[in-house]
């Protein structure tokens, strides 16, 4: 099946711009999701990224898709104490599921 | 406002006693799932419905129950079987199983 891997934690100060990593094994994938879970909270859908698309940017955040090295990445630009959270990649491969990846933690040091 | 919510938002228990989580959506998604987040982990899916009446185990089953006997309402249960139920119990829905997933605000259980 799928897997989904992203690293654990990140720590950036704020201002600067954060990039969040996710890589997954299927290359038949669909769709790719980035989700935010505050302290506390259920998972906010952020964005996400059509697999025959190479970028998407939606204000301050923008979507990179490496297909060839099945590479996700999810850059917050002037990243402020409130981007403070936990962040999930999601996977779709047709007929199945979503898959998430364990999630990153991202801390914002004002 | 459409939309998943889950009651209660904290839940105290004492050890070797049911208890029944709500998860209620009136977006007419056909597809809900329950997914168990402990401190500083992912996700790991329980159970998951594709339609009413309808529904299938997840990679941690175990100790768990569900129903789906109507299109909005998808209880889980935690029963005595499950050896550490104190977790962060996320509930979420989709318009087919493959479709974007939208998720509820959650339930801390804790068991004492």
């Amino acid at each position: 099946g799928e897997d989904v891997e992203q690293s654990l934690f990140l720590s950036v100060r704020e201002g600067d711009s954060s990039v969040i990593n996710c890589t997954y094994t299927d290359s038949s994938s669909t769709y790719l999701y980035w989700y935010k879970q505050e302290p506390g909270a259920g998972l906010q859908l952020l964005t996400y990224i059509f697999s025959n698309m190479d970028m998407k940017q939606d204000q301050r955040l923008t979507v990179l898709l490496n297909k060839k090295d099945k590479h996700l990445s999810l850059r917050i630009a002037d990243t402020q104490t409130g981007d403070s959270a936990i962040y999930f990649c999601a996977v779709h491969v047709a007929g199945n599921m979503l898959t998430f990846g364990g999630g990153t933690r991202l801390m914002v040091k004002p | 406002d459409g939309g998943i919510t889950q009651s209660p938002k904290y839940l105290f228990r004492k050890e070797g006693q049911n208890v029944t989580l709500s998860c209620e959506q009136n977006l007419n998604h056909d597809a809900m799932y329950w997914y168990r987040q402990d401190p500083g982990q992912g996700l790991r899916l329980i159970y998951y419905s594709q339609i009413v009446n309808d529904f299938q185990k997840g990679d941690i089953a175990e100790g768990y129950s569900v129903s789906r006997e109507k299109k909005e309402s998808f209880p889980l249960t935690v029963t005595s079987a499950q050896k550490n139920p104190t977790a962060f119990y996320l509930c979420a829905s989709s318009i087919g199983s493959g479709d974007t997933q939208y998720f509820g605000p959650g339930t801390r259980l804790t068991v004492l």
